[in-house]
């Protein structure tokens, strides 16, 4: 069974702290993916990278940056959180970018206050 | 207008029941097509491709008009267990092997005993 595992599951920070989301998954995958899900807006996707040390931008990705040091780990990084991003954080990861299934892990609800 | 649109519902039916739900895609380019599933405060998982030629799984069943850029799925004989968020996901494709999914913000589905 693939598995997906995101470092927190609820995290409340204050506005301007520097804020580390991770996602690992154990199933060799060459891609990873951030997103952020809010109501309404359904799932958005912030960064993605399809090797090591490579990142792609997705639809929202300011104020977020990320890192993949390691094929199995993928970090997500604000660097001075803000309440607008208060949001499930969603880390998946896929063999293929496209075609293969996304596999999630059970996310982060953050909290900026 | 959204890349990917679903009426977000909810849909309220009684068990037993047949229940179509509906997508449509902006971008004609789009080369690959899904619903997820998000069960009430987890995570999506994916419950089966979208083929041109329509499919089925069980009770499920796909299908997806690319002259009309929609997607529908149908659940027979509802079960309590169905109740859950479904997400229209399509493809956008950077290169040959690289992509994302854009998903839609997904419809509620509520089955009653």
């Amino acid at each position: 069974d693939v598995k997906v595992t995101q470092s927190s599951r609820y995290l409340v920070k204050r506005t301007g702290e520097k804020v580390f989301l991770e996602c690992v998954q154990d199933m060799d995958h060459e891609n990873m993916f951030w997103y952020r899900q809010d109501p309404g807006l359904g799932l958005r996707l912030i960064y993605f990278s399809y090797d090591v040390k490579m990142k792609e931008k997705g639809d929202i990705p300011e104020g977020y940056s990320v890192s993949r040091e390691k094929k199995e780990r993928f970090s997500l990084i604000l660097e001075s959180a803000s309440t607008n991003q208060t949001s499930m954080y969603l880390c998946a990861s896929s063999f293929m970018a496209m075609r293969d299934t996304q596999y999630f892990g059970p996310g982060t609800r953050l909290t900026v206050l | 207008r959204k890349e990917v649109e679903q009426d977000p519902g909810p849909f309220n039916v009684p068990e037993g029941a047949t229940v179509a739900f509906n997508c449509t895609y902006s971008n004609s380019a789009s080369q690959s097509f899904f619903w997820y599933r998000q069960d009430c405060r987890k995570e999506p998982k994916l419950l089966m491709s979208v083929y041109s030629s329509g499919n089925e799984d069980g009770r499920f069943t796909a299908q997806l008009n690319r002259a009309s850029q929609y997607i529908s799925l149908l659940i027979r004989d509802s079960k309590l267990s169905d109740s859950a968020t479904y997400l229209c996901v399509v493809t956008r494709s950077y290169s040959s092997n690289t992509g994302k999914l854009i998903f839609g913000q997904g419809t509620t589905l509520q089955v009653k005993p």
